[in-house]
């Protein structure tokens, strides 16, 4: 399918589990974003990449790790969950990152830790 | 403070009504603003962008832009039941080209 996918959908998980999100792009864009939406806070970014290999902090990148091996996937992984980081994580994608180029969003992983 | 303030709503208003959703910022660097729509379980989408203080209008959608208040603004004409959704303000700079900010939110409702 073309588009963004991100999977899973749903996910519960235990404190200190390690977790990894799923994000795959079929438009070959450079960049891509993971977000974190919360009650009262909005989108916030974890952490972006420019290319494959290039990676970047954003707000809130504590306790997580992102890697980019390939140009169209942009995994995320919460290396020790905690309760905290319940959330609705979005990834996001744009040909050239710049803030008048769309970035286009996932359908979001909804993960609540217990 | 907060770089972007959003009144979370919920807003409800009736079918036909003018709808306006705001938000302020506190930085000045801001030059890009960007309006998002997001529906229940779905992720954003980008409705408008402008880069000028102004008006800028799509159809339904006008984006009001005012720099020297810090002040942006999106009204919707004629609202229809399928514009319910949440909106969402956003805020880009030059100097982090790829780190747009955005607000938390108005969540809009119309009444058929």
């Amino acid at each position: 399918d073309a588009g963004i996918t991100q999977s899973p959908r749903y996910k519960i998980t235990e404190t200190g589990r390690q977790v990894t999100l799923m994000c795959h792009q079929t438009w070959s864009h450079s960049y891509m974003f993971w977000y974190r939406q919360d009650l009262g806070h909005g989108l916030r970014l974890i952490y972006y990449s420019a290319a494959a290999d290039i990676t970047d902090k954003g707000e809130v990148p504590d306790g997580y790790v992102v890697s980019r091996s390939k140009t169209e996937n942009f995994p995320l992984t919460l290396e020790s969950a905690t309760r905290s980081q319940t959330s609705v994580y979005f990834c996001a994608s744009s040909e050239s990152g710049t803030p008048t180029d769309t970035q286009y969003f996932g359908p979001g992983t909804r993960l609540t830790v217990l | 403070q907060k770089e972007v303030e959003q009144d979370p709503g919920p807003l409800s208003v009736p079918e036909g009504a003018i709808v306006s959703l705001n938000c302020t910022y506190s930085n000045s660097a801001f030059q890009y603003f960007m309006w998002y729509r997001q529906y229940s379980r779905k992720g954003p989408e980008l409705l408008m962008y402008t880069y000028s203080s102004g008006n800028k209008e799509d159809g339904r959608f006008t984006a009001q832009v005012d720099k020297s208040s810090k002040y942006i603004s999106l009204f919707i004409r004629d609202s229809q039941p399928s514009d319910s959704a949440t909106y969402l303000c956003a805020l880009g700079a030059y100097s982090s080209a790829s780190k747009i900010i955005f607000g938390s939110g108005t969540r809009l409702s119309i009444r058929p």
